[in-house]
């Protein structure tokens, strides 16, 4: 299995801060990536696909980027309602894997 | 509109078994590939099973042998049979949809509860 690992886990930052997650896969998966947006009690929402396809409706301050086995998603100035958890997941393989999260918090 | 309804979570003893549904409404299920993907409290992601648009299946290895996915076209609906449940199992289960192999997990359903415990 491929094997994503997010970093860092948790994320201490302020209203208008720029944020960037990282996303590392154990081998390639080329451009075969997605970032969703989960907030307690709330089922996952995708943001990002092919690494750096916004969503339809996803604002703009959201972006991905890399390829390969090193992914990143930055939020340009982060909003009140952007704190929440965001995982990774690559949909290279037949068995598709999702990163460990990371917790994007007020600062 | 796309949508999709969970259901048919509960409380659970070890050993026993349960059925969870996902209705679709606004597409027909045999056009996506359908997924249950779950969570445990207070953890991440994990993928269950998929059912492929021709009928195939696939498992994740931790419910391989205990869970069973499966569609009935007429009712536009997929299921969850699980069996042989674990305290390990505990978890929301939210039903999810592809439009290919190569795509993101794009609707999910709102979750339904699982918990196993004595």
């Amino acid at each position: 299995d491929i094997q994503m690992t997010q970093s860092p886990s948790t994320l201490s930052a302020s209203v208008g801060d720029r944020v960037t997650i990282t996303c590392r896969a154990s081998q390639s998966i080329v451009s075969w990536l997605a970032w969703y947006q989960q907030k307690p009690g709330k089922a996952p929402k995708l943001l990002i696909y092919k690494a750096s396809t916004l969503e339809t409706g996803v604002p703009s301050r959201f972006s991905g980027g890399g390829s390969g086995t090193e992914f990143t998603l930055t939020i340009s100035s982060l909003q009140p309602d952007d704190f929440a958890t965001y995982y990774c997941q690559q949909y290279n393989s037949l068995l598709w894997t999702f990163g460990q999260g990371t917790k994007v918090e007020i600062k | 509109e796309v949508q999709v309804v969970e259901s048919g979570g509960a409380f659970v003893q070890p050993g026993g078994s349960l059925r969870l549904s996902c209705a679709a409404s606004g597409f027909t299920v045999s056009t996506k590939y359908m997924n249950w993907v779950r969570q445990a409290p207070g953890k991440g992601l994990e993928w269950v099973s998929v059912i492929y648009t021709g009928g195939s299946t696939k498992y994740a290895d931790s419910v391989k042998g205990r869970f069973t996915i499966s569609r009935d076209n007429s009712k536009n609906t997929i299921y969850l049979q699980m069996n042989s449940l674990r305290t390990d199992d505990t978890a929301v289960y939210y039903c999810t949809t592809k439009d290919l192999l190569l795509a993101p997990f794009d609707n999910w359903g709102q979750g339904t509860q699982v918990t196993v415990s004595s």
